[in-house]
């Protein structure tokens, strides 16, 4: 079974800290996709990546930044949180060809205080 | 753009009878579809998906889809629902068109089957 696998379930962080949120799958994906889930708004794309060093923006980069060293591993960075951002984070991955299904952690809920 | 509207924040059924959670689309070139349930404090599971062909899809745990061309719609339906499909529903999209890999959600549909 393909493992997609975020370091946290929950994290809380101070106002203004720097976060790092980790995922790491098993499947030698190409593509990996950092969400952040709120009720009533769905999922909205954060950042995702479909190779190592590349990234391309989603809707909602603005207080983001992310990392692709190696193939299996996707960072999401929070430069300076805000309690804005406390949400739900989903990360994802999934083969090359957009007929393929993406492939979900379990989510980390971070609350920023 | 591509877009997906789900219109129902929650649906609420009877356990035994049949189900169907709404979806329509918006793309500028043909779409592939995906259904996602997600069940509390965990992430989205996939359930099935449209790519081209027979109309209607069958997933996983007795879930199928309709995709709708003319209508947009990308419906999902059970025959027979159980508590157990209590859950929260996404539906996603792809536009072929596009070429990307930008998988655009709803904002998903809470499901409450009850006894």
């Amino acid at each position: 079974d393909v493992k997609v696998t975020q370091s946290s379930r929950y994290l809380v962080k101070r106002t203004g800290e720097k976060v790092f949120l980790e995922c790491v799958q098993d499947m030698d994906h190409e593509n990996m996709f950092w969400y952040r889930q709120d009720p009533g708004l769905g999922l909205r794309l954060i950042y995702f990546s479909y190779d190592v060093k590349m990234k391309e923006k989603g809707d909602i980069p603005e207080g983001y930044s992310v990392s692709r060293e190696k193939k299996e591993r996707f960072s999401l960075i929070l430069e300076s949180a805000s309690t804005n951002q406390t949400s739900m984070y989903l990360c994802a991955s999934s083969s090359t060809g957009v007929n393929t299904e993406a492939f979900f952690g379990q989510g980390t809920r971070l609350t920023v205080v | 753009a591509q877009s997906v509207a789900q219109p129902e924040d929650q649906v609420n059924v009877a356990e035994g009878n049949p189900l169907t959670v709404k979806c329509t689309y918006s793309v500028s070139g043909n779409p592939y579809l995906f259904w996602y349930v997600q069940y509390p404090n965990r992430g989205l599971q996939f359930l099935l998906k449209y790519i081209t062909g027979d109309n209607l899809v069958k997933g996983s745990y007795g879930f199928e889809a309709e995709f709708n061309k003319s209508q947009t719609s990308f419906h999902l339906k059970k025959p027979s629902a159980l508590v157990s499909d209590s859950a929260l529903y996404f539906c996603a999209v792809r536009d072929r068109a596009g070429g990307g890999n930008k998988l655009t959600f709803g904002t998903g549909t809470q499901l409450k089957v009850e006894l």
